[in-house]
């Protein structure tokens, strides 16, 4: 079974707009971390954001906040007034185990396609 | 932040040569590295997770003896595509856990794009 689902295979947004990336994800451990992750054309991934399941309030980077639903199992990411240079791939990934060390290993979504329109 | 290294890049070989590829981790140690596959417009699909000084531990379905894995130091992990098949050809990424820091602090390389011919 997916662990991470992003339905969203392409997403467009206006210059300046906010747009929300979707994840859910399933997991019966009560511990785990949900990651964001860039990737631009030039391939390499860079960590955006990070959400642990005990944390109290949503976690935000700059203009990169998470949108942590619990209850829902989702971590959507929201990029608000997004730039020409956030056209990218995004990937949501979980890591279980959080608490006991875990494994270390983050399961990735399939990603999403963001273009930024000027 | 910590940066990781990946060389090469890019590399193009011909059907049965091997290739390695290598990640440092620059400016830390890492005692634990990943080197992960991804072909294009798909997600990323972890291949080993690499241990320094012992052997790696493979995913299902990831051929050991075609996939070497050596993580001889703190800094840097080895990847080499044995008699590569042109199914082989595919963009390797590796990353690296910051020894001793948030546990969720990882990073990933710029990754190394194989075409094997």
């Amino acid at each position: 079974a997916q662990k991470i689902t992003q339905t969203q295979p392409g997403m467009f947004v206006q210059e300046k707009e906010a747009v929300t990336l979707d994840c859910t994800y399933d997991t019966s451990d009560p511990s785990y971390g949900l990651f964001w992750y860039k990737q631009p054309s030039s391939g390499e991934m860079i960590f955006l954001i990070y959400q642990g399941s005990y944390d109290q309030q949503n976690a935000t980077e700059g203009r990169y906040s998470l949108n942590f639903q619990k209850a829902r199992k989702s971590a959507n990411l929201v990029i608000s007034a997004s730039q020409l240079g956030d056209s990218a791939m995004y990937f949501c990934a979980m890591r279980e185990g959080e608490a006991s060390g875990g494994s270390y290993i983050p399961t990735f979504g399939r990603g999403t396609s963001l273009i930024v329109h000027p | 932040g910590a940066v990781v290294s990946q060389h090469p890049s890019w590399v193009i070989c011909k059907s049965g040569t091997s290739v390695k590829i290598e990640c440092r981790s620059l400016d830390f140690q890492a005692t634990t590295m990943f080197w992960y596959r991804q072909f294009p417009k798909q997600s990323l699909m972890l291949m080993a997770t690499s241990n320094e000084g012992s052997k790696a531990t493979y995913e299902q379905g990831v051929e050991k003896d075609k996939f070497l894995i050596n993580h001889a130091s703190l800094t840097l992990s080895t990847l080499t595509v044995t008699s590569a098949h042109p199914e082989d050809s595919s963009f390797y990424i590796c990353s690296a856990r910051v020894s001793g820091r948030l546990s969720y602090e990882q990073y990933f390389g710029p990754g190394t794009r194989l075409t094997v011919t």
